[in-house]
């Protein structure tokens, strides 16, 4: 069980909008700002979309942004495009002894 | 352009040993923070343990404390995971990762290689 809760699976059409859900607790998400989400494409390395809970990285389109209210961040991805469809992680630094937690993922579906 | 390239994955028995290396280019690589992040086959990412930039600080994940140690060479531009007591469960791809800010952990990974794969099984 992962520390962070992430729905499996979300889907939406092109031109959509979905937001994908990243529950924790205050001793991670809810308590830092040191939140960052992941998308990866089958056989490929992780790449990273969101840090710091909203910021994206140079060359990220600005139709993915981030947010968080209390314990849950959450991933927003506007004007849905095939190359959307991959696996997205939430991570967090965590006040844990393990550092840094990942979500279960999310499995996006680009009908 | 950053690379990160991972080598040294095998297929080895429960209980064996065995060293991840990771090769990094394209940034100042002793300005970093670097972690090592793995994911199960079929399965999602765990992070495993990160070394400060100059090698003075050092964490793991609970899963592997007591069994793996991240170490790094700046004159090579190179870090390391010795891997001891292996148990079936860190059967992986081993990714290595950048992180995103100089000097200072941010603990987000801006960077990642290709990953090696390595199978605990006898």
């Amino acid at each position: 069980q992962s520390a962070l809760t992430q729905p499996a699976s979300v889907s939406g059409s092109p031109g959509q909008s979905i937001t994908i859900s990243c529950t924790g607790t205050s001793s991670d998400v809810g308590g830092y700002n040191y939140v960052s989400w992941y998308q990866q494409h089958p056989g490929k390395a992780p790449k990273l979309m969101i840090y710091e809970v909203s910021n994206r990285p140079s060359g990220v389109s600005n139709r993915f942004s981030g947010s968080k209210s209390g314990n849950t961040a959450s991933l927003t991805i506007s004007g849905l495009q095939a190359e959307d469809e991959a696996d997205y992680y939430c991570s967090s630094y965590t006040s844990s002894s393990t550092y840094v937690v990942f979500g279960g993922g999310t499995k996006l579906t680009v009908l | 352009e950053v690379q990160l390239v991972e080598s040294g994955g095998v297929v080895v028995q429960p209980g064996g040993s065995l060293r991840l290396s990771c090769a990094a280019s394209g940034f100042t690589f002793d300005d970093y923070t670097m972690h090592w992040v793995r994911q199960a086959p079929g399965k999602g990412l765990e992070w495993v343990s990160l070394i400060s930039w100059d090698g003075g600080s050092t964490y793991y994940a609970d899963s592997v404390k007591g069994r793996f140690t991240i170490s790094r060479d700046n004159s090579k531009n190179s870090l390391y995971l010795q891997m001891n007591s292996l148990r079936t469960e860190d059967t992986a791809l081993y990714y290595c990762a950048k992180d995103h800010n100089p000097v200072k952990t941010r603990y987000y990974f801006d960077y990642w290689g290709q990953g090696t794969l390595v199978t605990v099984s006898s």
